[in-house]
């Protein structure tokens, strides 16, 4: 089974920086992504990462450890539009995504 | 930008009615998907296509869904009679095969069942 864990809301500041942590328990390990969502839309690629290890891309890096089952993404320099869901999702060894509930973040100014 | 195109944007059908839900993968994509989101809930997988055939399926992927490539273009999802419960956003996605490539998802398909 899969089980994909994430804190359900988070709040932060325009210009801070917030990390949004994610923990699984996967039967099969592929890779896991991040993805962000706004309300009524379809979930956009942020990242990836399937070794250990920090990956980055402008504002947005993510982290792997996979002897934990943990990964975080860390938003940097916050905007308002970053106020979205972002939903971790785990790829098993077919290829499938399994997702997390999603943590929604809101950005206040 | 190539993208992934779902019909219709919103479709709402009665209890018991089969409705047929239209995508049209990235056109060198060669796995295809569909999840579904439950108001309010997470993303679930339904179901992996690839190479004409059903790769893998969830639980909620019962009897009552099917998937078929009716051409070399469109990907449909079929619900043959509809619950009270199947009323959700649907996500088609599509990818390359291999390495990291990611799932790249369409805009969805509200279905709304009454």
């Amino acid at each position: 089974g899969q089980n994909i864990d994430q804190p359900t809301e988070m709040t932060a500041t325009e210009g801070a920086i917030v990390q949004i942590n994610c923990t699984y328990q996967t039967s099969g390990f592929n890779g896991l992504f991040w993805y962000q969502q706004h309300a009524g839309e379809a979930p956009t690629f942020l990242s990836y990462n399937v070794l250990d290890g920090l990956e980055e891309k402008g504002r947005f890096s993510s982290f792997l450890s996979r002897s934990k089952g943990y990964s975080y993404l860390l938003l940097k320099e916050l905007q308002m539009k970053d106020s979205a869901s972002y939903l971790c999702a785990v790829r098993d060894g077919a290829n499938n995504l399994f997702f997390g509930t999603g943590t929604r973040l809101t950005v206040i100014p | 930008e190539p993208e992934v195109t779902q019909t219709p944007s919103h479709q709402v059908t009665q209890m018991g009615q089969e409705v047929i839900l239209r995508c049209v993968p990235i056109s060198n994509h060669l796995y295809f998907y569909w999840y579904r989101q439950i108001l309010g809930q997470k993303v679930e997988f339904l179901v992996s296509f690839y190479n004409n055939e059903i790769s893998e399926k969830s639980e909620i992927f019962d009897d009552q869904f099917s998937v078929e490539r009716p051409d070399g273009s469109n990907f449909t999802l079929k619900i043959r009679s509809t619950k009270l419960e199947d009323s959700a956003m649907y996500f088609c996605a599509s990818s390359l095969p291999r390495g990291r490539y990611e799932q790249y998802f369409g805009p969805g398909t509200r279905l709304t069942v009454t």
